[in-house]
């Protein structure tokens, strides 16, 4: 299967600063989807990103499927974007194949 | 109306007993999923089932045994609970096996003892 990298590990952010997410995938991907789990264990889906660039309100991805990447973006973090953010990746029979995430933790 | 719904939400039992947790999504959606996160946050799926076929089956000890009654519910047997299966346990579905934008349930935090 394929590898999926996330960096950085952990970060930690006073509340107003920006931020970038990075995963990186041993092979190129069919769909790419970033995922935050809240403190509470929550998951919920934040894009699905297979190409291009999305927006949704502070946060961003981007995906250069031909260079193997994608990135997410947090611009003006605030605390309820702690948790941890996974980025998930599947290639041919669809399997996702997780990261095993970036703990953010923002300060108030 | 939660999309995903798992029940219980935590279980904590005794090694060697049997256990279910059950899965129902209300979305219309082809596919579920199976996913077991450890206590390092690793989320690794576990089964996939496309309008109740078994579709993907990961390595996973034949103790856990998925059943889908109808492509609306997905649920998790595992018989002669271990150690090593405490972890949280999260059902997922999406619209199609290829159009797999993943909708989690709240998941099932399960502890043997």
């Amino acid at each position: 299967g394929i590898q999926v990298e996330q960096s950085p590990p952990d970060l930690i952010l006073q509340e107003g600063a920006n931020s970038t997410l990075r995963c990186n995938f041993s092979d190129s991907v069919n769909n790419l989807q970033w995922f935050h789990q809240n403190p509470w264990g929550q998951l919920i889906n934040l894009f699905y990103i297979p190409s291009g660039t999305k927006q949704n309100g502070r946060l961003s991805a981007t995906t250069v499927a031909t260079e193997r990447y994608s990135l997410l973006y947090i611009s003006s973090s605030q605390t309820t974007d702690s948790g941890v953010y996974f980025c998930a990746g599947a290639v041919g029979s669809y399997i996702p194949t997780f990261g095993r995430g970036t703990s953010l933790i923002v300060h108030p | 109306d939660t999309a995903v719904s798992q029940t219980p939400k935590y279980l904590v039992t005794q090694m060697g007993n049997d256990k279910s947790i059950k899965c129902e999504q209300n979305l219309g959606h082809d596919t579920m999923y199976w996913y077991k996160q450890d206590s390092k946050k690793f989320l690794k799926i576990m089964f996939s089932y496309n309008n109740k076929e078994l579709i993907i089956n990961e390595t996973v000890p034949n103790r856990f045994s998925p059943k889908s009654p109808d492509k609306a519910h997905l649920n998790l047997h595992i018989n002669s609970l271990e150690l090593g299966d405490s972890a949280v346990y999260f059902c997922a579905s999406s619209f199609t096996l290829a159009k797999n934008i993943q909708y989690f349930g709240a998941g099932t935090r399960l502890s043997v003892l």
